[in-house]
């Protein structure tokens, strides 16, 4: 069955650094999702995209946080200048359309952690 | 706004046990679909069934079932005679008219063989 990728899968920053998380969608899936889950607490969604831009977004992603699909296979979220804060699993998710109904498809997840 | 709670972080039991993992939801819409996912050690999150809120019909698959109880708004995951495999996190998720899925924190669950 055809995977979402992401890499890496572990990531350490220093608190104030840029980091990148690149995810690798399914080829023929059209909506693009990061969700985080800082640990113990529930899975949050992050951010929609669709048609190369930000189609729905949560409080958390502030302007710290930009999205991107820079090549037509990649898809990355950048934290400008990483917090303690932003220490969590990051996922990301992909799906054919963005019917209420349609599963979404998972990656592995990037664990970053800031210090 | 919507919203899943997942009361149990962490159920351990020995194998060939039943085990029952809870989910409550919360949505003001009144077409909605419930979800619940498996989170295995490899990380990435499995899809395991799709409920929608005109279907009360309980359903079973092989050792899992399901109990979708719309007027506790409760989604509850059963599996019988657990295995070591099942040993995993498991996630429930609700999307309505946002698109959006809505997920729980999680249950981890332990099988002991």
């Amino acid at each position: 069955e055809p995977e979402v990728t992401q890499t890496p899968s572990h990531q350490v920053t220093q608190m104030g650094q840029e980091v990148i998380l690149r995810c690798v969608p399914i080829s023929n899936h059209l909506y693009f999702y990061w969700y985080r889950q800082i640990l113990g607490q529930k899975v949050e969604f992050l951010v929609s995209f669709y048609n190369n831009e930000i189609s729905e977004k949560s409080e958390i992603f502030d302007d710290q946080f930009s999205v991107e699909r820079p090549d037509g296979s990649n898809f990355t979220l950048k934290i400008r200048s990483t917090k303690l804060e932003d220490s969590a699993m990051y996922f990301c998710a992909s799906r054919p359309t963005r019917v209420s109904n349609e599963k979404l498809f998972f990656g592995s997840g990037t664990q970053l952690s800031v210090l | 706004a919507q919203k899943v709670t997942q009361a149990q972080t962490e159920i351990s039991v020995v194998e060939k046990e039943d085990v029952t993992l809870d989910c409550v939801y919360e949505t003001r819409d009144t077409t909605y679909y419930l979800f619940w996912y498996k989170q295995p050690p490899s990380g990435e999150l499995v899809f395991l069934i799709r409920r929608n809120s005109f279907d009360e019909q309980n359903e079973i698959s092989g050792r899992y079932s399901w109990n979708f109880q719309k007027s506790t708004s409760s989604f509850n995951f059963t599996i019988t005679a657990s295995q070591v495999v099942d040993s995993a996190v498991y996630f429930c998720a609700v999307s309505g008219g946002s698109y959006i899925p809505t997920f729980g924190r999680g249950t981890s669950l332990i099988v002991h063989p």
